[in-house]
């Protein structure tokens, strides 16, 4: 049982590329979200997906876009990297939203240079 | 504003001493976790609280949600405690806090 796996681990872009951060959980969960981890701040929620089919704007959603693929699977996408975009990323998901344990990814550390 | 405050943010102790962080929040929730990150590491799930207290081995979470209030202590400590516990509380969404940097020396 894998549970969130995240992919890539790392990964180095330049300024004005794009690319998917791509998130799967094999637990059946219906939510799932997206945070950024900067130093200092804590995490912060870029989008979620409260259920397959729906998304929503977390607390910094600016220059993301995201795609809930099916149930197991939920994209996060930098369509033109900036340097301010340089953070430690990490999906989680929950059975449902309220009150379940929440299980992480193993990040993806994201450089934009 | 911070919906999530831990204190300490940095906390360094001796192998065995027995250790507390604390984590206060402002908002109406449906459960509180703490969080286990080691350095370049993943995010680790200890426990997730809605009331009372809860024991695992070494560790022991305690809420009160009257005062919004919680409290992770590590008994025994030992240096793979070291990481950042994170405290999260939340219902449909999670509020993170910024994380306590625990260091044990031998």
């Amino acid at each position: 049982n894998a549970g969130v796996t995240q992919t890539p681990k790392f990964q180095v872009l330049k300024t004005g590329q794009s690319m998917t951060l791509q998130c799967a959980q094999d637990m059946n969960h219906n939510s799932m979200y997206w945070y950024r981890q900067d130093p200092g701040m804590g995490l912060r929620l870029i989008y979620y997906s409260a259920s397959e089919g729906t998304t929503d704007k977390g607390e910094v959603p600016n220059g993301y876009n995201v795609s809930r693929l099916n149930k197991r699977e939920f994209s996060l996408r930098l369509e033109s990297a900036a340097p301010s975009q340089t953070s430690v990323y990490f999906c989680a998901s929950t059975l449902t939203g309220r009150g379940t344990e929440a299980f992480f990814g193993q990040g993806t550390r994201l450089t934009v240079v | 504003k911070n919906e999530v405050e831990q204190s300490p943010q940095n906390l360094t102790a001796q192998e065995g001493e027995f250790i507390t962080i604390n984590c206060s929040y402002s908002v109406g929730i449906s459960a509180l976790h703490w969080l286990q990150q080691h350095p370049g590491g993943g995010i680790v799930s200890l426990f997730m609280l809605s009331s009372g207290k809860k024991k695992h081995g070494r560790l022991i979470a305690t809420i009160n949600i009257q005062e919004k209030h919680s409290s992770l202590h590590i008994t025994a400590s030992h240096p793979r405690d070291s990481a950042v516990y994170i405290c999260a509380v939340g219902g449909n969404q999670f509020y993170f806090g910024t994380g306590t940097s625990l260091t044990v020396i031998p």
